[in-house]
């Protein structure tokens, strides 16, 4: 989307670390929102944060907010070959309103 | 079991045509909405709904109708297909507005393929 960016591609060799990152536009984003997408299925809610955090970890996942930057980053530690899949980032920008970045597709390889 | 369920999953149809997509949730969210995924995968919302009232409507054509007969219900009509509404559809759920931290639950997708 236009307020959310991401690169679009990220090749990882089986048990390394990825960093997937975005940036965002829209300074009053209350919560930070990580989505994969496997192929040929619908979205699934991976982590959030919110905004007033600058860390969060769940297991292999740690999420990164840095808010004077607006940059969000997921680090996925020791990554497997089910990690392969399309990322993307969202930030809130109303109640009703979730604006979604345009996705990085995460390769991994053996 | 299935939390959101889209139906059908692939539509082929012919430009010119009018065609439904139907969206149930059985998670007894308040709030459902309906994006638009195109080629490059990128993700915009269309609609949103909260208690069978429309409360985002993303400049989306008018010849797309969504119509909520009841919260678990979110169907989006589509009259006069062109080639470019060839995408995939998505719908989703949440219990409250997203902006209490509310999880949308994403259904499978309906893959529309316009000729």
């Amino acid at each position: 989307g236009e307020d959310v960016e991401q690169s679009l591609f990220l090749s990882v060799r089986e048990g390394d670390s990825s960093v997937i990152n975005c940036t965002y536009t829209d300074s009053s984003s209350t919560y930070l929102y990580w989505y994969k997408q496997e192929p040929g299925a619908g979205l699934q809610l991976l982590t959030y944060i919110f905004s007033n955090m600058d860390m969060k970890q769940d297991q292999r996942l740690t999420v990164l907010l840095n808010k004077k930057d607006k940059h969000l980053s997921l680090r996925i530690a020791d990554t497997q070959t089910g990690d392969s899949a399309i990322y993307f980032c969202a930030e809130s920008i109303n109640d009703y309103k979730l604006s979604f970045g345009a996705g990085t597709t995460v390769t991994v390889r053996a | 079991d299935t939390a959101v369920s889209q139906t059908p999953k692939y539509l082929v149809t012919q430009m010119g045509n009018d065609k439904s997509i139907k969206c149930e949730q059985n998670l007894g969210h308040d709030t459902m909405y309906w994006y638009k995924q195109d080629s490059k995968k990128f993700l915009k919302i269309m609609f949103s709904y909260n208690n069978k009232e429309l409360i985002i409507n993303e400049t989306v054509p008018n010849r797309f109708s969504p119509k909520s007969p009841d919260k678990a219900h979110l169907n989006l009509h589509i009259n006069s297909l062109e080639l470019g509404d060839s995408a995939v559809y998505f719908c989703a759920s949440s219990q409250d507005p997203q902006g209490a931290g509310e999880t949308q639950y994403f259904g499978p997708g309906t893959r529309l393929l316009v000729l």
